[in-house]
């Protein structure tokens, strides 16, 4: 399997404008997740989906941050309008099924850096 | 709120020595924990996981569990510049599919 895809792997944009991040999860895995990582607050829950279903947006951080998981193969991320405070890296994961027993693994894409000037 | 606790680092151990990493969670429903490594510009690897009390060693690491403390920890033995790195410490609850995770420790292996 070729693993967690994330496109594209280095974005940088203005302030204003719209960005779309994007995630192919590992086939068969029925949870997608996404992440912001930052030096000050490390690595954050934003969202995640079970089954193209989203369970759990309260770590987005306001209204400027959309998900969206229109199959079981494909997700995105988009940021309208972006600020600077945005920058860090987004990261994508999926995972098998529920925890226990290491069953809720979670496997990492390369992740998406972005600036936003 | 489930919390997972780790010394930010950096922690600086000698090429072949004993690397001891230690993290401790807040959630007493955690049954799974995780250690994942991730070099600079890149993204989290997992190294292993661990849900019973005691020791699992794969290769040079050893995880260790003790619930009753609520602790994990992270032995890499023989330590290589190579591992040098920083190791994110994961809890998971049972019947959850979320993880909570620390904000990692810097390793620093000097040959």
């Amino acid at each position: 399997d070729a693993g967690v895809i994330q496109s594209p792997r280095h974005e940088v944009t203005e302030m204003g404008q719209e960005v779309t991040l994007r995630c192919k999860p590992i086939s068969g895995h029925d949870y997608l997740f996404w992440y912001r990582q930052t030096m000050m607050r490390g690595l954050e829950l934003l969202i995640y989906f079970n089954n193209n279903v989203p369970i759990d947006d309260s770590g987005m951080p306001e209204d400027r941050f959309s998900a969206k998981m229109p199959n079981a193969s494909f997700s995105t991320l988009k940021i309208q309008p972006s600020e600077p405070r945005d920058s860090a890296v987004y990261f994508c994961a999926s995972s098998l099924e529920k925890g226990g027993g290491g069953t809720d693994t979670q496997y990492f894409g390369p992740g998406t850096r972005l600036t936003v000037l | 709120q489930k919390e997972v606790e780790q010394n930010s680092g950096p922690l600086s151990v000698p090429e072949g020595a004993i690397a001891s990493l230690n993290c401790t969670y807040s959630d007493r429903g955690s049954q799974s924990f995780f250690w994942y490594r991730q070099y600079s510009g890149k993204s989290p690897e997992l190294i292993m996981f661990i849900y019973s009390n005691g020791d699992k060693e794969d290769g040079r690491f050893t995880a260790q569990l003790n619930k009753a403390s609520q602790y994990v920890s992270l032995l890499i033995r023989d330590s290589q510049p190579s591992d040098s790195a920083t190791y994110l410490c994961a809890a998971g609850v049972s019947g959850y599919s979320t993880l909570t995770f620390g904000k990692g420790t810097m390793l620093l292996v000097s040959p």
